[in-house]
């Protein structure tokens, strides 16, 4: 099995903060990585897929990059809708999760 | 705009066979570009993966393998989770879900919480 580990498991930021939350993949999968953002009650919303490309609708303060085994979720200027988790997902085999990033208002 | 609802108890007793159903509307689940999921998340806790159903066949978590059966009525347009043999770590919200030709989740249900209990 692909495990998928998530850091930082909260970040505390405010309106207006750059972030970045990193995924690691305990083998390589390429670029078959993509980031979730799920609020409360919610189902899960894809924001990046292939590791870089931005889902249609998704505004383009949220940037994804990376290869292999290392991934970083950024969110250019933090707005009050962001605060979510947040989770990767990598599906070169299988499909996995990572734990979750809690991103809360400092 | 497709849409995914789940349906099924939500109360499930120990030992016994959770059921589930995923309705597609506004759209057809014969599509052969795509795949149909079931995701779970447990109160409070990440997402995991339970299988996937798809045109040519269905592939299941390892580590449900051996207790779970996806399956497909193209005739109702909707699909299905068995789930044998529960426990209270099967206590979960159960989502299904849509992946698009790049293996991409882009419709979700809404989710439904089932709990095994006695």
């Amino acid at each position: 099995d692909i495990q998928m580990t998530q850091s930082p498991s909260t970040l505390s930021a405010s309106v207006g903060d750059r972030v970045t939350i990193t995924c690691r993949a305990s083998q390589s999968i390429g670029d078959w990585l993509a980031w979730h953002q799920q609020k409360p009650g919610k189902a899960p919303n894809v924001l990046i897929y292939k590791a870089s490309s931005l889902e249609s609708g998704v505004p383009s303060r949220f940037s994804g990059s990376g290869s292999g085994t290392e991934f970083t979720l950024t969110i250019s200027s933090l707005l009050p809708d962001d605060f979510a988790i947040y989770y990767c997902q990598q599906y070169y085999s299988y499909i996995t999760f990572g734990q979750g990033t809690r991103l809360e208002i400092k | 705009q497709l849409q995914l609802q789940e349906s099924g108890p939500g109360l499930v007793k120990p030992s016994e066979t959770l059921s589930l159903t995923c309705t597609v509307s506004g759209g057809s689940i014969s599509s052969s570009n795509y795949y149909w999921d079931w995701i779970r998340q447990p109160p409070g806790k990440g997402l995991e993966w339970i299988g996937t159903i798809y045109s040519s066949g269905s592939t299941y978590s390892p580590s449900l393998k051996s207790r779970l059966t996806i399956s497909v009525d193209t005739s109702k347009n909707q699909f299905s989770l068995k789930l044998s043999s529960v426990t209270a770590a099967d206590t979960a919200v159960y989502y299904c879900a849509r992946r698009n030709g790049d293996r991409v989740f882009d419709f979700w249900g809404q989710g439904t919480l089932v709990t095994v209990s006695s």
